[in-house]
């Protein structure tokens, strides 16, 4: 049984360009949720999908979004990529957004130069 | 609001020693904690949680954490530590009154454990 899979596993991208990171939940897993996690801090909440909507959002301006598929993937877009946007980009899935039981993925590395 | 505090960038044991890595958290309604474990390049793993119930939590390799209302604390401990559990601590706050999954994190505590 996969777990949470995330690609790529790292990416770099200039300044002003726009990217998209994926994530395929573990099975039976209906919930995503994305973190980011610079280096040295611990992983901040970006936002969480469910039923192909966003339910909730943290402190992240509009250049970020995100998409969740029928098959309850997803995907995180963030545009005008800004140098601090660099971070460990994490996904989260679990059984219902309610499930304290979640599992993340191994993460996505994305360096803005 | 919700936060964690984890006062301790980096604790260092002995192999064999026990071990503790601290975190205290302020939140407004009913406290949901836990625990997850980073290796280098990898994502979190969950060790352990605390929903209600008994204070002293177990959970996975041998680790356990003791949820602590009158002082805010959820620290980390393991009898006798393995070089192996060498790696990246962080604790989490979840608030219990909502209904989605919204974790707050500790900036974490890296943990070396010497043979």
């Amino acid at each position: 049984d996969a777990g949470v899979t995330q690609s790529p596993t790292h990416l770099i991208k200039t300044r002003g360009q726009q990217v998209t990171l994926r994530c395929s939940p573990k099975s039976g897993h209906d919930t995503v949720s994305w973190y980011q996690q610079a280096l040295g801090q611990g992983p901040q909440f970006i936002f969480q999908y469910y039923e192909e909507e966003e339910r909730q959002r943290g402190n992240f301006p509009d250049r970020f979004s995100g998409h969740q598929f029928p098959n309850y993937s997803s995907e995180l877009n963030v545009n005008a990529l800004l140098l601090g946007d660099s971070a460990l980009y994490l996904c989260a899935s679990s059984s219902g957004p309610r499930n304290t039981e979640a599992f993340f993925g191994q993460g996505t590395r994305l360096t803005v130069v | 609001a919700q936060s964690v505090a984890q006062p301790e960038d980096q604790v260092n044991v002995a192999e064999g020693n026990p071990l503790t890595v601290k975190c205290t958290y302020s939140v407004s309604g009913n406290p949901y904690l836990f625990w997850y474990v980073q290796y280098p390049n990898r994502g979190l793993q969950f060790l352990l949680k605390y929903i209600t119930g008994d204070n002293l939590v177990k959970g996975s390799y041998g680790f356990e954490a003791e949820f602590n209302k009158s002082q805010t604390s959820f620290h980390l401990k393991k009898p006798s530590a393995l070089v192996s559990d060498s790696a990246l601590y962080f604790c989490a706050v979840r608030d219990g009154s909502y209904n989605f999954n919204k974790f707050y994190f500790g900036s974490g505590t890296k943990l070396n454990v010497k043979p």
